[in-house]
């Protein structure tokens, strides 16, 4: 199993609708990052959580740190095409000066 | 500007040959990654410099070798590609250990 376990899997929601993505660590957290990866480009930098209890928001996206669950939440209000992507969870597991990632949740929002 | 940049963006080659995916970042970091993106879409850590210095090589074949002449360049050698090589394969780089990685745009490769 991995470290870093994201669900959903993948997640197909109509344009509007608002939905949450989890990233849950087997190990205690030292930081979670957000990642998104647009179809067929590279990564993209969205959040870094480093504390417990600590919440960031990026426009329409929200991530919270719950730190005593080793878990992550990602929020995207009112949906839009564009948000559309691969999320990856990336975090800082003690594991030496990487990252250790999810497997990734497929978005696709319906127009 | 692009931060971390990756030449070339798609590559396609034959089993056997020897081929080299350059990185580059202009963001003055000190640390540098190699990732390799497998068909499920995991990420996983392939090679780490720190200040040109090898800190993490997790296990690769030998086939695979970085080589990394400044700070600023971590350049991915293989020999005698193989049909299992086929992957994207991302480089990022970071100000410091453990701080947020800046990824370049990966390269997708296609052995034949």
């Amino acid at each position: 199993s991995q470290e870093l376990e994201q669900s959903p899997q993948s997640l197909i929601v109509q344009e509007g609708k608002n939905l949450t993505i989890n990233c849950t660590s087997s190990k205690t957290l030292y930081g979670l990052y957000w990642y998104k990866q647009k179809y067929g480009e590279g990564l993209i930098f969205l959040m870094m959580l480093q504390k417990g209890g600590e919440e960031k928001s990026h426009e329409k996206i929200t991530a919270k740190l719950d730190e005593k669950k080793q878990q992550s939440s990602l929020h995207i209000t009112a949906s839009q095409p564009s948000h559309a992507g691969i999320y990856l969870c990336g975090a800082d597991i003690g594991a030496g000066n990487m990252l250790t990632f999810g497997g990734g949740t497929r978005l696709m929002v319906k127009p | 500007d692009t931060a971390v940049s990756q030449t070339p963006k798609y590559l396609v080659t034959q089993m056997g040959n020897d081929k080299s995916i350059k990185c580059e970042q202009n963001l003055g970091h000190d640390t540098m990654y190699w990732y390799k993106q497998d068909s499920k879409k995991f990420l996983k850590i392939m090679f780490s410099y720190n200040n040109k210095e090898l800190i993490i090589n997790e296990t690769v074949p030998n086939r695979f070798s970085p080589k990394s002449p400044d700070k600023a360049h971590l350049n991915l050698h293989i020999n005698s590609l193989e049909l299992g090589d086929s992957a994207v394969y991302f480089c990022a780089s970071s100000r410091k250990c453990n701080t947020e990685a800046f990824f370049g745009q990966g390269t997708r490769l296609t052995v034949v």
